[in-house]
């Protein structure tokens, strides 16, 4: 099956910098790629959806700001949390989805981020 | 907030008890999409359904799509202690076009040996 892989696959920060977290599709092209948040014991919920070469879409409470997302290729998308926070520390998780199977979502296997 | 709600929460089990877990949706649902995580993990893909009142099986596993493709259940059959972690379903619901995956408040299944 299709493969995502995330990067890093866990940070720690301290409170006030930025972090960049990488998705990448390995074995196909992703038109469109999505970023949730979950938090401990919660379900996993949808911060924002990107199509390669245009803005991001963002879901109503995100900050967009805050979360920095770029979807520069077909391979790649990077969530960028800014200014970080310790509320902001959470699993962090991306999903691609390619033309080929349009309803067929491919997750990473996270990132957990922890601010200090 | 959340449109997708799963119960129960939580279930703990006996290993070779049945499991059953209910997915409900205020909306109607384009498919229906069952994950499984296991703790510290992440959302694996298990199976989806598209058709009203679909049944599909994978081994112990037995899922479900309503008639009126607003519910969906997952059950398992004879647990084991690797069916332990915590079962999603999501769909795509037509506030959204249908384009985004929205997930279910989840299970968690704990399973005693």
């Amino acid at each position: 099956g299709a493969v995502v892989s995330q990067h890093p696959s866990r940070v720690i920060c301290k409170s006030g910098t930025s972090v960049k977290i990488e998705c990448r599709s390995l074995d196909f092209q992703a038109t469109t790629m999505f970023w949730y948040r979950q938090f401990p014991k919660k379900s996993l919920m949808l911060m924002a959806t990107s199509n390669e070469g245009s803005k991001a879409t963002y879901e109503q409470g995100v900050e967009k700001d805050k979360f920095l997302i770029n979807h520069a290729s077909l391979t790649l998308s990077t969530l960028t949390v800014t200014s970080a926070h310790p509320e902001d520390s959470s699993f962090y998780i991306c999903s691609a989805r390619g033309t080929g199977a349009p309803d067929t979502q491919y997750f990473g296997p996270g990132t957990r981020l922890t601010v200090l | 907030g959340q449109q997708v709600m799963q119960i129960p929460q939580y279930q703990h089990v006996q290993e070779g008890e049945d499991f059953t877990t209910y997915c409900n949706s205020s909306t109607t649902l384009s498919n229906i999409q069952w994950y499984k995580q296991r703790p510290g993990g992440h959302p694996v893909f298990l199976i989806q359904l598209v058709k009203s009142g679909e049944v599909k099986k994978q081994k112990r596993l037995t899922f479900q799509f309503g008639e009126a493709k607003k519910n969906s259940s997952l059950h398992i059959t004879a647990t084991q202690t690797t069916d332990v972690g915590t079962y999603f379903c999501a769909g795509r619901t037509p506030n959204t076009g249908f384009q985004k995956l929205v997930f279910g408040t989840g299970t968690r299944l704990l399973v005693s040996p």
